[in-house]
């Protein structure tokens, strides 16, 4: 069971440039979210949908993008990626139902040069 | 809002207990609880939702105070594998999939 999928693993960046993280999920839930970690701060909520074509923003959605064209897909954009952008990202997922837990990829280690 | 976790770090001896607390300035759905070892992705351990239902890691337990919005953690005769950062989840009572964390409490356990 491949569950919640995350790539890259790990990706360094120069400031400016763009790029994509992937997130990917196989087990047909509703909920998406991306988080952001960063030592001292938690889990802070970038993005999170509750279906295919529908995403709301959370706690510190500056300098991203998301969309949700199918269940399964959760891309998160970096339009211009900075050096405050340096941070341990993760996908969650969940089914419908709020009474359930959240699922997490294994991270992805973003660094801004 | 992020929960507002306490304390930030506790170290323990095996077999001691310990305590994390949560809470909320708005009203909750649901209180989540899951731990991350250094270097990976979150685990789950427990939900306790509106109303007292619970569902979660059978040697991990946890109250839900619905009134005060507040959620306590509780380590019992702590284990070396208790060991990692413990980060309590708070849902809403009137929003759908968004799940907040708080900053998290490290908990080292040593021999």
């Amino acid at each position: 069971n491949a569950g919640v999928t995350q790539t890259p693993k790990f990706q360094v960046l120069k400031t400016g440039q763009s790029m994509t993280l992937q997130c990917a999920q196989d087990m047909n839930h509703e909920y998406m979210s991306w988080y952001r970690q960063d030592p001292g701060m938690g889990l802070r909520l970038i993005h999170y949908s509750v279906g295919a074509g529908i995403t709301d923003q959370g706690e510190v959605p500056n300098g991203y993008n998301v969309s949700r064209s199918t269940t399964e897909d959760f891309p998160l954009r970096l339009l211009s990626a900075a050096p405050s952008q340096t941070s341990v990202y993760f996908c969650a997922s969940s089914d419908g139902d709020r009474r359930t837990e959240a699922f997490f990829g294994q991270g992805t280690r973003l660094t801004v040069v | 809002q992020q929960p507002v976790q306490s304390p930030q770090a506790v170290i323990l001896r095996e077999g001691e207990d310990a305590v994390i607390n949560c809470s909320s300035s708005k009203a909750l759905y649901s209180v989540h609880w899951y731990r991350q070892k250094h270097g990976e992705a979150p685990v789950f351990l427990m939900i306790l939702l509106k109303g007292g239902e619970q569902k979660g890691h059978e040697k991990i337990s946890a109250s839900f105070n619905e009134k005060k919005q507040q959620s306590s953690l509780y380590l019992t005769a702590s284990q070396l594998s208790y060991s990692g950062t413990y980060f309590c989840g708070a849902q809403g009572a009137d929003s759908w999939g968004k799940l907040q964390f708080g900053a998290g409490t490290q908990v080292v356990v040593t021999p």
